[in-house]
């Protein structure tokens, strides 16, 4: 039971131009949304998160788009940079605080930045 | 500030023996999960820990254990290692603030190779 889903394994673009990453979610009860940027052998980097109650959340070039109604969301990097070539990873976790806090992943989108 | 610190950064094992990997939180964060990446399951959560308790649980057999002392640092063992146990081992920590969720950054991860 995949909770989370990126439909897109990998993603080309051209430098300067958009990069649009996609994330599915099944789980009504995700609150928190994050992104995450990762290169092999090393840990994932946060990028951006988004909590349910916003809409939209922006930090420079990064900018994270929630629809709750369709349980999808979407990371958009303007203008993409060669340095952006990753896999970016799509996480979901529900509840705060005394909660406790468990990220569910999706599979990862291999994003490739062409000069 | 220092980020998550995880050691050993690589480890071999053979089958049937057991492994403890040792993580470092952020300085003044007090919630350490710990997550298993493989390339057919993606990236799965083990356990998280809170004030040395562990409060959350994932979907793994009992050879996977954890711990966490009281500055915060977590230890997690395998026992009875099998060859499916071969993976990337990441730790995160977070600030665990009551009634919010907050967001967890990643180790550079343990290489497990389990022969």
């Amino acid at each position: 039971d995949q909770q989370v889903k990126q439909n897109s394994p990998s993603l080309s673009v051209q430098e300067g131009r958009i990069s649009i990453l996609n994330c599915d979610y099944t789980n009504s009860m995700f609150d928190y949304f994050l992104w995450y940027k990762k290169y092999p052998a090393e840990g994932p980097t946060f990028l951006i998160s988004i909590s349910s109650i916003k809409d939209k959340n922006e930090d420079g070039r990064f900018t994270v788009f929630l629809n709750k109604s369709a349980k999808h969301l979407s990371l958009h990097i303007v203008p993409s940079q060669p340095g952006d070539s990753a896999v970016y990873f799509c996480a979901a976790s529900a509840g705060r605080g005394t909660s406790g806090s468990r990220l569910t992943f999706g599979e990862g989108t291999q994003l490739t930045v062409n000069p | 500030k220092a980020g998550v610190t995880q050691t050993p950064r690589y480890l071999i094992k053979t089958r049937g023996q057991q492994v403890t990997l040792s993580c470092s939180p952020i300085s003044g964060h007090r919630s350490v999960s710990w997550y298993q990446q493989t390339p057919g399951q993606g990236l799965q959560f083990l356990f998280e820990y809170f004030s040395e308790t562990q409060r959350n649980k994932g979907n793994f057999p009992g050879r996977f254990s954890g711990r966490q002392f009281s500055n915060s640092r977590s230890e997690m063992n395998v026992s009875t290692l099998e060859l499916g146990d071969s993976a990337l081992y990441l730790c995160a920590s977070s600030l665990a603030r009551q009634l919010t969720t907050d967001t967890q950054y990643f180790g550079p991860g343990t290489r497990l190779t389990v022969l």
